[in-house]
């Protein structure tokens, strides 16, 4: 079963508009961290935003915002007044225990157009 | 921005033959990781390494192998190289103890095999 579900591979937003991009997930451990990423056109991963499962407030920073739904398993990243330099694709993860270490698991990403 | 640099950036080599790739990090971060980043895949995870000498399997890590013999460094290795094995490879660090612990990526490797 896959553990970080994105299910919109594409998706476009018109300038200044806002954007919820969909990530759902699935573990058993209960200590647990999500996370977005953004990688543009350019290649680098640059991370946005940070969601602990024991947190009991949505994390923002910026322009963005994690809508977390614990029950659901859905941390969907919120992006707000959509820019041309929010084009790029972007991915969702989630941290969880190996025992020795952690380990991130990556989702399939979804690629955003913002559009004038 | 963390100090990570992966070398080389770009290479073309042939099936069958050998590859390392290498991750330096000056941050002194105790876990290290690496992905390879396909079309429709996402980045998956290969090897990590939560510290020197201590390495653990990913998720695709046939084919692969991997060294830590100083906490800066991070190799890794294919040792006869294939076509499917092209791909983008990513090295990440990360410290836990450290805010969220989220992992710094390094600019990324491009692995042509012909």
């Amino acid at each position: 079963a896959q553990k970080i579900t994105q299910t919109q591979p594409g998706m476009f937003v018109q300038e200044k508009e806002a954007v919820t991009l969909d990530c759902t997930y699935d573990t058993s451990d209960p200590s647990y961290g999500l996370f977005w990423y953004k990688q543009p056109s350019s290649g680098e991963m640059i991370f946005l935003i940070y969601q602990g499962s024991y947190d009991q407030q949505n994390a923002t920073e910026g322009r963005y915002s994690l809508n977390f739904q614990k029950a659901r398993k859905s941390a969907n990243l919120v992006i707000s007044a959509s820019q041309l330099g929010d084009s790029a694709m972007y991915f969702c993860a989630m941290r969880e225990r190996t025992g020795t270490a952690s380990k991130l698991t990556f989702g399939t990403g979804t690629r955003l157009q913002v559009t004038l | 921005d963390a100090g990570i640099t992966q070398s080389p950036r770009h290479k073309v080599t042939e099936t069958g033959t050998p590859v390392t790739l290498r991750c330096h990090q000056t941050e002194n971060h105790r876990y290290m990781y690496w992905y390879r980043q396909d079309p429709g895949h996402g980045l998956r995870l290969i090897h990590y390494s939560y510290g020197v000498k201590d390495t653990d399997k990913g998720e695709v890590s046939d084919g692969y192998s991997v060294s830590r013999s100083k906490t800066e460094d991070f190799l890794l290795t294919l040792e006869s190289a294939t076509s499917s094995q092209t791909s983008v490879y990513f090295c990440a660090i990360s410290e836990l103890a450290a805010n969220t612990g989220e992992l710094f990526f390094g600019e990324g490797s491009r692995l042509t095999v012909l």
